[in-house]
């Protein structure tokens, strides 16, 4: 099993700009989520899907849309990019009542 | 709402030497307790949970309810213990979402 991954690894944006995070999980979990890690405030709850065609917002939800219309990918679309979105991007998966595995990072830069 | 507060950016020990890492929480419920660690250029992986109550490389970690703590403890340190370290919290019957509240992190140096 490759676990999570992720897409790209670094990515640099003009402000305005959109792109799409990618994550993928061949383990057959049902949750996945998205987090963003900033310095100093740990890593904060974007989006997350319990299952396909499920998605619902977490603590940082703006600025970003999700989907999941299978259970193995689950994609993070920023739709006009900011400054204030770099940071590094963590995508995780679990099964029920499990703990969560997380993805490699995404490092995005705003500028 | 959760949180989960870690009063130390920083630590640094020598080898050899006890570790305690902090880390305190606000629930209203029954929570679950968790410690992440980061490596340099590793992903986030679980180090231990409180309901396993495990020793995981010589970490242990006892949830206490009376102070709502959950430190990290280790007698003795080694070099390769130097890493990011993160409590996370999660409510205990939220099998389903696995929302985590993790704390601002304290980094771990053991210096030699």
């Amino acid at each position: 099993n490759a676990g999570v991954t992720q897409t790209p690894k670094f990515q640099v944006l003009k402000t305005g700009q959109s792109m799409t995070l990618q994550c993928a999980q061949d383990m057959n979990h049902e949750y996945m989520s998205w987090y963003r890690q900033d310095p100093g405030m740990g890593l904060r709850l974007i989006h997350y899907s319990v299952g396909a065609g499920i998605t619902d917002q977490g603590e940082v939800p703006n600025g970003y849309n999700v989907s999941r219309s299978t259970t193995e990918d689950f994609p993070l679309r920023l739709l006009s990019a900011a400054p204030s979105q770099t940071s590094v991007y963590f995508c995780a998966s679990s099964p029920p009542g499990d703990t969560q595995y997380f993805g490699p990072g995404t490092r995005l830069t705003v500028l | 709402a959760q949180r989960v507060t870690q009063p130390e950016k920083l630590l640094s020990v020598f080898k050899g030497a006890p570790v305690e890492l902090k880390c305190n929480y606000s629930y209203s419920g029954s929570p679950e307790l968790f410690w992440y660690v980061q490596y340099s250029r590793q992903r986030l992986q679980l180090l231990l949970r409180h309901i396993s109550r495990e020793s995981i490389k010589g970490f242990t970690a006892d949830l206490n309810k009376g102070e709502t703590s959950f430190h990290l403890k280790k007698p003795f340190a080694q070099e390769e213990d130097s890493a990011m370290y993160y409590c996370a919290l999660s409510p205990l019957m939220d099998t389903g979402r696995r929302a985590l509240t993790f704390g601002s992190g304290t980094r771990l140096q053991v210096q030699p």
